[in-house]
């Protein structure tokens, strides 16, 4: 079975810093391009960012709201990817997912998401 | 930036009604768009990809169509459990962008 988990969500206060941990099972990690999205409270879906499947040989894309301040990564070998975020602010206060791109075609689309962890920014 | 919109912002229908949403994106985007729906608490899940190719699993009723800048998602005979937000993304270009969301009320 296809899972995605994520944790790491909490509590944090304006210009801390978090990282997010999406663990992945029941399919090759290293195949796949990963993204994070996020959800606002009450608000619809924000791309964050994105991983190519070979972070040697591709670099991350970001959205411009989070460019600079957070950085994703993965480990194959672990079969994980990693958002870590740094001068947070309450803006960012958000569900945050992460989404498996498909390899089956190249339109990018998201067949597995994981079930998100909340990150809530306050003091 | 691609800069997607939805209309309408939400919708209350009828079991057995046909319904439809509509997604622009400012500007070219092919077929590059996939609609996703969204239930509360729920993490989204994958309707259509490719503008109109229905994924695995998703009842017939869905239907998706449209390129270049206009787009429609079609609920043939709306259900029940087809209660949710959804959202149209671009995959097009970086960033990503969605649209802000539809929401189907029963």
């Amino acid at each position: 079975e296809v899972q995605l988990v994520e944790s790491g969500g909490g509590l944090v206060q304006p210009g801390g810093s978090l990282r997010l941990s999406c663990t992945v099972s029941g399919f090759t990690f290293s195949d796949h391009y990963m993204d994070w999205v996020r959800q606002a409270p009450g608000r619809g879906l924000e791309w964050v960012g994105r991983s190519r499947n070979n972070p040697a040989t591709y670099t991350m894309e970001y959205a411009a709201s989070v460019k600079g301040r957070f950085t994703i990564s993965r480990d194959n070998s672990k079969n994980s990817l990693y958002l870590q975020m740094n001068s947070l602010k309450t803006e960012d206060t958000a569900v945050y997912y992460c989404a498996r791109e498909t390899k089956y075609n190249s339109y990018g689309d998201y067949d597995c998401w994981g079930q998100g962890t909340l990150v809530t920014v306050s003091s | 930036d691609i800069q997607m919109t939805q209309s309408p912002s939400s919708l209350s229908a009828s079991v057995g009604d046909r319904v439809t949403i509509t997604c622009r994106a400012s500007q070219s985007i092919s077929t590059y768009l996939n609609w996703y729906r969204q239930k509360p608490g729920k993490a989204p899940i994958l309707l259509v990809y490719a503008a109109s190719t229905l994924q695995s699993g998703v009842p017939s009723r869905f239907s998706g169509s449209g390129s270049e800048t206009d787009f429609t998602l079609t609920i043939s005979s709306l259900q029940p459990e087809d209660f949710g937000a959804y959202y149209c993304q671009q995959t097009y270009s970086a960033p990503r962008t969605f649209g802000p969301g539809t929401k189907v009320d029963i």
